[in-house]
């Protein structure tokens, strides 16, 4: 299987603090890694794609200084929420491939719930 | 622009066969994927199109025309567990996904 874990899987912070979320893929290594972020009854928006080693490509209107990203390993990759605001509320999945080209499947992670106060 | 069209919301009954209708607009293709997300979950993969024709796997079915730009998911024997959102999405040229904004499924008894 594919199998990619997030931690944590929900997490409660007070405006003004930075959050840190765990992307892991627990049995393959993964080529590059996904975080997306979605709000209540919309679609998935990807923010950005990090290969290992190298630094994250953000999508347009995604702050990098806000939403770091670090790709230390190929199984690790985590998204840090800097300086929370309460509009930062909401659902972040990361996904990984295994390897690049057409038929990489994206294997999804279960999501962290992010509630800023 | 790119493009990915799905109707927001369809509604059918257990025991039912549902098709959901995909069309895409994009710069290059390099494959279709429908994924099923629970409220609350992440997505899960359903199918992968990258040849037009029909994938089946089990009670889902995927299909995908690369001229017409259309692709559609169909579920068979419908139970409550299906309820969910569906998502289409298309790689492009530069192999990134682009994602549909995805069709809720409400299943009726």
């Amino acid at each position: 299987g594919a199998v990619v874990s997030q931690h944590p899987s929900w997490v409660i912070c007070k405006s003004g603090t930075s959050v840190k979320i765990e992307c892991r893929s627990l049995d393959f290594q993964a080529t590059t890694m996904f975080w997306y972020r979605q709000f209540p009854k919309q679609s998935l928006m990807l923010m950005a794609t990090s290969n290992e080693g190298s630094k994250a490509t953000y999508e347009q209107g995604v702050e990098k200084d806000k939403f770091l990203i670090n790709h230390a390993s190929l199984t690790l990759s985590t998204l840090t929420v800097t300086s929370a605001h309460p509009e930062d509320s909401s659902f972040y999945i990361c996904s990984a491939t295994r390897t690049s080209g057409e038929s990489s499947e994206q294997y999804f992670g279960p999501g962290t719930r992010l509630t800023v106060t | 622009g790119q493009n990915i069209d799905q109707p927001t919301e369809m509604t059918a009954t257990e025991g039912a066969i549902v098709q959901i209708n995909c069309t895409y607009q994009t710069s290059g293709f390099n494959g279709l994927f429908w994924y099923q997300q629970h409220a609350g979950e992440a997505p899960t993969f359903l199918s992968y199109n990258v040849l037009d024709g029909l994938e089946e796997k089990g009670r889902f079915s995927s299909f995908l025309s690369r001229s017409k730009g259309y692709s559609y998911l169909l579920l068979k024997e419908l139970q409550m567990k299906d309820s969910a959102s569906y998502l289409c999405a298309v790689k492009d040229s530069n192999y990134q996904l682009i994602w549909g904004a995805g069709t809720k499924l409400i299943i009726k008894p």
